[in-house]
């Protein structure tokens, strides 16, 4: 069974960057066909898809956040890490990592981590 | 950048009914469009991918249509356990605004 579990601070101060961590658990980061994105949701708002990294290490950004979005492999901890720069309060969200399905053509993302949640206030 | 937009924002239905929510791309996207159900504080569902092809586990009478730049999301019969917020997603990124299903 596939699952997918997010860490990282609850709370970051305007200006900083924030860090998180997105453990899978029964595969493999380097599966061929494994892909896994960050999704973020502001309070009482809608979905926002942020970056997504594949097996082989191509990476996809968010045209509007590009510029303060990391996203990489960690092989050794089975682990997907965003970070994000300068943090500002408007990205106050809960922040969700999930697979996209190996089986679909268009990338529905069919395995969620339960979210974390993240605000940003000093 | 693609553009996804829903229609309605919101709907009120009663328990049996048949609804349809919609969502229009701002080009040409194919098949590639997903659609998920959210729960208040729960993660997203995959409920149809591919444009029509219903999720493993997911119940039949949720369906899916459309191709290119029109896309619509039917429930019919509607049970209790379906009032939730309603989201399609272009490929792996934009998300539409989200239809919020509410009982009348």
């Amino acid at each position: 069974q596939v699952t997918l579990k997010e860490s990282g601070p609850a709370l970051v101060k305007p200006t900083q960057t924030l860090t998180l961590a997105c453990t899978l658990s029964g595969i493999s980061i380097n599966t061929t066909e494994m892909r896994v994105s960050w999704i973020r949701q502001p309070p009482g708002k809608a979905l926002e898809w942020l970056a997504r990294i594949d097996w082989d290490d191509d990476k996809f950004y968010s045209t509007s956040l590009k510029t303060r979005l990391t996203i990489s492999k960690d092989t050794s901890k089975n682990q997907v890490v965003l970070t994000m720069t300068n943090m500002d309060p408007v990205d106050t969200a809960t922040y969700y990592c999930a697979r996209a399905s190996p089986v679909t053509t268009s990338y529905g993302m069919d395995v969620w981590g339960q979210g974390t949640t993240v605000t940003v206030s000093s | 950048d693609i553009q996804m937009t829903q229609s309605p924002s919101s709907l009120s239905a009663s328990v049996g009914d048949r609804v349809t929510i919609t969502c229009r791309a701002s080009q040409n996207i194919f098949m590639y469009l997903n659609w998920y159900q959210q729960k208040p504080g729960k993660a997203p569902k995959l409920l149809i991918h591919s444009a029509s092809t219903l999720q493993s586990g997911v119940p039949s009478r949720f369906s899916g249509s459309g191709s290119g730049t029109d896309f619509t999301l039917t429930i019919n019969s509607l049970q209790p356990e379906d009032f939730a917020t309603y989201y399609c997603q272009q490929s792996y990124s934009t998300f539409g605004q989200g239809t919020r299903l509410e009982i009348k």
